[in-house]
């Protein structure tokens, strides 16, 4: 089974608006953490935010949040007030405490003027 | 501080050349980590090494590709004898401590081109 599974491989949103990238994952690891990097056309891999699987809140920094539903295993991503410059692939990633990251394969997401 | 330096950003390889890839972590960051991303895909986990040891090296192919962190000097992965299908995105990451939860902190990447 995909340890990280997102089903959207192109996204578009007006610019503005938000838009919700999704993101579920497949563990049996108790204690793990989530993770969505943003990836330019320039090919850096920029991170984002993050949420641990013991963490009560939903995590959010400036425009992302995430919207953590532990018992779907799901934590998409939230992005609020878009802007042209947020047109990137977004991936999202677990690690369980392990040593790898375990990587989706990501959603291309474009936002329109 | 100074991120995670990968060099090259951009290596051109004839089918049969080897390819050197430089990974120097984070100051302070004493593991590596190398991931490799196909054109259209996600990233995928090669191997784990930390200095003078390789940890996990599950993701790595079994032929062609080594890996190393000395004691002194950046960390390499080394291609021989590379093939198209070796053409990818290759980015190093480091972290300060080892399994745990925390972010990787990823490099710019080397993109291989096998012509």
């Amino acid at each position: 089974a995909q340890k990280i599974t997102q089903t959207q491989p192109g996204m578009f949103v007006q610019e503005k608006e938000a838009v919700t990238l999704d993101c579920t994952y497949d563990t049996s690891d108790p204690s793990y953490g989530l993770f969505w990097y943003k990836q330019p056309s320039s090919g850096e891999m920029i991170f984002l935010i993050y949420q641990g699987s013991y963490d009560q809140q939903n995590a959010t920094e400036g425009r992302y949040s995430l919207n953590f539903q532990k018992a779907r295993k799901s934590a998409n991503l939230v992005i609020s007030a878009s802007q042209l410059g947020d047109s990137a692939m977004y991936f999202c990633a677990m690690r369980e405490g392990g040593n790898q990251f375990y990587f989706g394969t990501g959603t291309s997401l474009t936002v329109i003027p | 501080n100074a991120g995670v330096m990968q060099n090259p950003r951009h290596l051109v390889r004839r089918r049969g050349q080897e390819a050197r890839l430089r990974c120097s972590p984070m100051k302070g960051h004493s593991h590596v980590y190398w991931y490799r991303q196909l054109p259209e895909e996600g990233l995928k986990f090669m191997v784990y090494l930390q200095k003078e040891n390789i940890i996990d090296e599950s993701g790595m192919p079994k032929e062609r590709f080594s890996a190393e962190f000395p004691k002194e000097g950046p960390s390499i992965l080394r291609i021989q004898q590379v093939v198209r299908g070796d053409s990818a995105a290759y980015f190093c990451a480091s972290s300060p401590t080892s399994g745990g939860l925390d972010e990787q902190f990823f490099g710019p990447g080397t993109r291989l081109t096998v012509l």
